[in-house]
């Protein structure tokens, strides 16, 4: 069965660096998300993603975060500048044109900014 | 303002015994909900959605729009259901899902 995949499952960063968190969604599906869950607390939305282009964000996701789809397999969350409190488990998520409105979700990637 | 409650954090039950996770929605247009559930160190996976009306591992949900509820029920609980609980509300256009905080289920032998 096919799955959305993360890489890294973890990743650890100091204050101020890049991140750049990976995943490559499930091959036929053309909407895409990130969530992340931060320690003890629910699971938020983050972004969605359609056509190439953001189709809402969060007020979480500001000018420090960005999406892309750099070559048709790969959707990437990019932190710019990353903060502590960025620390958080960053859940990618995708489901299929159509009416099921099912959203498959990647494992993970915990991010711990030190 | 859409929202998802899950009152409980932590449900224990013991093996055998019903169990019922309460997952109340504030929604104004017409929800879609969800339950997923997250077994120890696995991605969320979807358990239920109230479209399909099944029963998926002997877990219901029903949609109840008058107390704007969607609890997830089972008559009789088994160890292996021991996992996080989340019920998620959907919305129209981007079909992002709001996510209650979750409800960790701990069946008991």
């Amino acid at each position: 069965e096919p799955e959305v995949t993360q890489t890294p499952s973890h990743q650890v960063t100091q204050m101020g660096q890049e991140v750049i968190l990976r995943c490559v969604p499930i091959s036929n599906h053309l909407y895409f998300y990130w969530y992340r869950q931060i320690l003890g607390q629910k699971v938020e939305f983050l972004v969605s993603f359609y056509n190439n282009e953001i189709s809402e964000k969060s007020e979480i996701f500001d000018d420090q975060f960005s999406v892309e789809r750099p070559d048709g397999s790969n959707f990437t969350l990019k932190i710019r500048s990353t903060k502590l409190e960025d620390s958080a488990m960053y859940f990618c998520a995708s489901r299929e044109q159509g009416l099921k409105n099912i959203q498959y979700f990647g494992a993970g990637t915990r991010l711990s900014v030190l | 303002a859409q929202r998802v409650t899950q009152p409980e954090k932590l449900l224990s039950v013991f093996k055998g015994a019903p169990v019922e996770l309460k997952c109340n929605y504030s929604y104004s247009g017409s929800p879609e909900l969800f339950w997923y559930v997250q077994y120890s160190r696995q991605r969320l996976q979807l358990l239920l959605r109230h479209i399909s009306r099944e029963s998926i591992k002997g877990f219901t949900a029903d949609l109840n729009k008058g107390e704007t509820s969607f609890h997830l029920k089972k008559p009789f609980a088994q160890e292996e259901d021991s996992a996080m609980y989340y019920c998620a509300l959907t919305t129209s256009g981007t079909y992002k899902y709001i996510f209650g905080t979750g409800t960790r289920l701990k069946v008991l032998a």
